[in-house]
């Protein structure tokens, strides 16, 4: 079945570095959602991208869309303490199936 | 805050019982989805319901059932519990029109089984 993996598993940052995960397919999406988890809650919604290629920002965040459809990026740029947490991509192309997740650590 | 609750927050059962999780949205979407979420995993999809209907289904069990309401709240039922159905649970609404827009989760049900 359609499988979405993340990369990379974890990140340990020093507070104001940049911080860049991916997420890859195994078969084409047609929506790419990226989410955030704190501990104990729902995941968040971060950024949608609809469209191959289209690059959306959200504040310190900017996602991308590949080209060929089957990979997206999330950068978080000047990381502060409050990003932790796990990062999903979402494929929302039939019913919602997320990633891996991709654990972020911030040290202040 | 997406507008999406659940209750009860915490929850402790032992094997063999039955368990109802209960979800609510202020937006009164006529669609709700149903997630298990693992320790350490990505939440996986259980089911979808929409208007009142089951509308597709993840690899889950018929002991994983649910219910959609006219108000459109919803219940997931789970029947003789397992300990692997230790998880938080979530419920998510669509943002938007259409099955593939993108999903508001409420806050979680975490279930454990003694």
């Amino acid at each position: 079945g359609q499988q979405l993996n993340q990369s990379p598993q974890s990140m340990f940052i020093q507070e104001g570095e940049d911080v860049s995960m991916n997420c890859t397919s195994s078969s084409i999406f047609n929506t790419w959602l990226w989410y955030k988890q704190d501990p104990g809650e729902g995941p968040v919604l971060l950024i949608a991208l609809y469209k191959a290629g289209e690059l959306t920002s959200n504040g310190r965040l900017t996602a991308q869309f590949g080209i060929t459809r089957k990979d997206s990026f999330l950068n978080i740029s000047a990381s502060i303490p409050s990003d932790v947490g796990i990062y999903f991509c979402g494929d929302a192309t039939n019913k919602l199936i997320f990633g891996t997740g991709t654990l972020l650590a911030v040290q202040p | 805050e997406t507008g999406v609750t659940q209750s009860p927050t915490h929850l402790i059962k032992t094997r063999g019982q039955q368990v109802t999780l209960r979800c609510s949205s202020q937006s009164g979407h006529n669609t709700v989805s149903w997630y298990q979420q693992a320790l350490g995993q990505g939440p996986q999809f259980i089911f979808q319901y929409y208007r009142e209907e089951e509308n597709g289904r993840g690899n889950f069990p018929p002991r994983f059932s649910g219910l959609q309401f006219p108000n459109y709240s919803s219940e997931l039922n789970v029947n003789a519990l397992e300990l692997d159905d230790s998880a938080l649970y979530l419920c998510a609404t669509p943002g938007g029109t259409g099955e593939t827009d993108t999903q508001y989760f409420g806050p979680g049900t975490r279930l454990t089984v003694l």
